[in-house]
């Protein structure tokens, strides 16, 4: 039982570059999850997902997007990098009965750095 | 306003002293709400989950506030292993959202 994980670790991009941050979960939870943590912000919620083909945005969505296809993984695309964009990024799952929800468990996180 | 506000501190104690952190939240239809603890540049793990009668867990405990929209950490004995930062955590069902504070940073000091 590995919990949340998330590839890469850490990641250096371009300006104007893609790329997609990886999570996967093996605790078959419906919730899932992603946020973005910079100095003094907090954790801040960028997209979520209730159930397989649901998503819907959160506090911060702009220059991100998510697909949920599976109920393990719930992967966030960066379409075209900006340095406001460099932040630490977690994602995090949470068993959901529809009504009610219990915590959240977090990933690593993944560093991501944009020049 | 912050749907949920913290004093992100630092809060500096010597060991052993008590210390309590405030949360305030601005949805009153929020539903759930927790303290996680996180180490620096590691992930938020969870602390405790807040219930309305109160809850302990040795040398923690939390309440929860719902007339003025509040919930409360208090840490007692202090040690030096619980220098990290505290984030308190609301859900709101209607919203299907965690929306998380910006943290408290605690130092205890030796």
């Amino acid at each position: 039982n590995a919990g949340v994980t998330q590839t890469p670790k850490f990641q250096v991009l371009k300006t104007g570059q893609s790329m997609t941050l990886q999570c996967a979960q093996d605790m078959n939870h419906e919730y899932m999850s992603w946020y973005r943590q910079d100095p003094g912000m907090g954790l801040r919620l960028i997209h979520y997902s209730v159930g397989a083909g649901i998503t819907d945005q959160g506090e911060v969505p702009n220059g991100y997007n998510v697909s949920r296809s599976t109920t393990e993984d719930f992967p966030l695309r960066l379409l075209s990098a900006a340095p406001s964009q460099t932040s630490v990024y977690f994602c995090a799952s949470s068993p959901w009965t529809g009504v009610s929800t219990d915590t959240q468990y977090f990933g690593p996180g993944t560093r991501l750095t944009v020049l | 306003r912050k749907e949920v506000e913290q004093d992100p501190g630092p809060f500096n104690v010597p060991e052993g002293a008590t210390v309590a952190f405030n949360c305030t939240y601005s949805n009153s239809a929020s539903q759930s709400f927790f303290w996680y603890r996180q180490d620096c540049r590691k992930e938020p793990k969870l602390l405790m989950s807040v219930y309305s009668s109160g809850n302990e867990d040795g040398r923690f405990t939390a309440q929860l506030n719902r007339a003025s929209q509040y919930i409360s950490l208090l840490i007692r004995d202090s040690k030096l292993s619980d220098s990290a930062t505290y984030l308190c955590a609301v859900y709101t069902s209607g919203t299907y959202k965690y929306i998380f504070g910006t943290g408290t940073r605690l130092k205890v000091l030796a």
